[in-house]
């Protein structure tokens, strides 16, 4: 069965300080991966997919097989980089695609 | 707009009684999607469909059902709502069954159960 972790329920830096918000992943198939974003009260946003390879708002995400990770990284924290951030894991199946979330990292950036 | 709606974004209900939750569509996407979110958990799949009146079970469909007659319409309805149904839902679409764009979601609807 597939399964999405992301230890850390609250993750408070400094503005300016990198930030790094942990996921880990089990699947036995290929990984499709994303990152969504929810800021205060508004609905779900894809932030990043790691098939394309993008960054985006200074976010990056790098797919690790061998550690199966799928960290979300950026180098300097902005105040609204605020927010919740769930990874996500699709996986096909007979009835199409589903998207199975983690329990989502609240990143705070304080000044 | 992001061309998902859900109706209605607020709703307070008493126990025992029956609630349908909307979602339409401007997409014509054949996938689409109810989520719950509650701290703590994320977001977890309730139902989903795959095609006018083709659905099936996400992980906690237990107490809901959901209904899908038309392409741009996915009902979502507790059949007698409990408090643990109070809750965050949030419907979503897709494109195709594999594709790697994501999801779009809606803005969710509250709703609590007293």
């Amino acid at each position: 069965a597939q399964r999405v972790t992301q230890p850390e329920k609250l993750l408070s830096v400094f503005k300016g300080a990198p930030v790094e918000l942990k996921c880990n992943y089990s699947y036995s198939g290929s990984p499709e991966l994303f990152w969504y974003v929810q800021y205060s009260r508004q609905r779900l946003q894809l932030l990043l997919r790691h098939i394309s390879r993008e960054s985006i708002k200074g976010f990056t995400a790098d797919l690790n097989k061998g550690e199966t990770s799928f960290h979300l990284k950026k180098p300097f924290a902005q105040e609204e980089d605020s927010a919740m951030y769930y990874c996500a894991l699709q996986h096909f199946t007979g009835g199409g695609n589903k998207l199975t979330f983690g329990t989502g990292t609240q990143l705070k950036v304080e000044l | 707009d992001a061309g998902i709606t859900q109706s209605p974004r607020h709703k307070v209900t008493e126990t025992g009684t029956p609630v349908t939750l909307r979602c339409h569509q401007t997409e014509n996407h054949r996938y689409m999607y109810w989520y719950r979110q509650d701290p703590g958990h994320g977001l977890r799949l309730i139902h989903y469909s795959y095609g006018v009146k083709d659905t099936d079970k996400g992980e906690v469909s237990d107490g809901y059902s959901v209904s899908r007659s038309k392409t741009e319409d996915f009902l979502l309805t507790l059949e007698s709502a409990t408090s643990s149904q109070t809750s965050v839902y949030f419907c979503a679409i897709s494109a195709s069954g594999a594709d790697n764009y994501g999801y779009t979601f809606g803005s969710g609807t509250r709703l609590t159960v007293v």
